[in-house]
């Protein structure tokens, strides 16, 4: 059974970097058959995919167009974990923050609140 | 930027069958687009129901259904429960990306 586990802070200030942490058990970061994601979700916002990351023989990452000039998703394969940075946030960047796995989305963190101010 | 409408709410009587929708703007769901299905209770995770158009996980109720309607993705419920009283995303790919829909709210009365 694949666990999320999320890690990181609840409050940023503006114009500076979100930084969160997922680690893996149940499965590995480095997998040829998974996928990576965050996920955020604020009632301005709905539910909005900001990324990803996957080993396919080599690393690959896509990202959001809303967020595609702030954002890096980072997999660590020594802590079999992945992260999220985002820069240069603003108020506009709270919510809640969820890691998910795969292209079905089939295992969830707990999720972070974010806030920013 | 692409948008993906859904039905903003809907109701449904406990034993009956609702239909939730999921539009592109950019045209017609095709299953190129793997569109997937979420259930969202109060203070959850959004828990997944269905990927790739009409694929379940094991936790899926047979009573939810994925398809292709008119150029939409759709999820249909198949002798509601009042469990499934909660809002129901969808989760749309297009080639580098993924789009959730707004929500539908489904209630169940």
């Amino acid at each position: 059974q694949v666990r999320l586990q999320q890690s990181g802070p609840g409050l940023v200030k503006p114009s500076q970097t979100l930084l969160l942490t997922c680690a893996i058990s149940g499965d590995s970061v480095s997998s040829n058959n998974a996928c990576w994601n965050w996920i955020r979700q604020s009632p301005s916002r709905g539910l909005e995919w900001l990324g990803r990351t996957y080993y396919r023989s080599k690393w690959y990452n896509e990202y959001a167009v809303s967020v595609k000039s702030r954002i890096i998703i980072n997999p660590d394969t020594s802590e079999n974990q992945f992260s999220l940075q985002l820069n240069s946030v603003t108020p506009e960047d709270t919510a809640l923050y969820y890691c998910a796995r795969g292209i079905d989305f089939d295992s969830w963190g707990q999720g972070t609140l974010v806030t920013v101010s | 930027q692409t948008v993906v409408t859904q039905e903003p709410s809907l109701t449904v009587s406990p034993g009956g069958t609702v239909t939730l929708t999921c539009a592109s703007s950019t045209g017609a769901v095709t299953s190129g687009h793997y569109p997937a299905w979420f259930q969202q209770k109060p203070g959850q995770a959004p828990r997944a129901l269905v990927y790739s158009t009409t694929d379940k996980h094991s936790w899926t109720p047979a009573r939810f259904s994925g398809s292709l309607l008119g150029g939409k993705a759709a999820l249909t419920l198949s002798g509601v429960q009042p469990e499934d009283e909660a809002e129901y995303y969808c989760l749309v790919y297009y080639g580098g990306g993924w789009v959730f829909g707004g929500g539908t709210k489904l209630t169940v009365l």
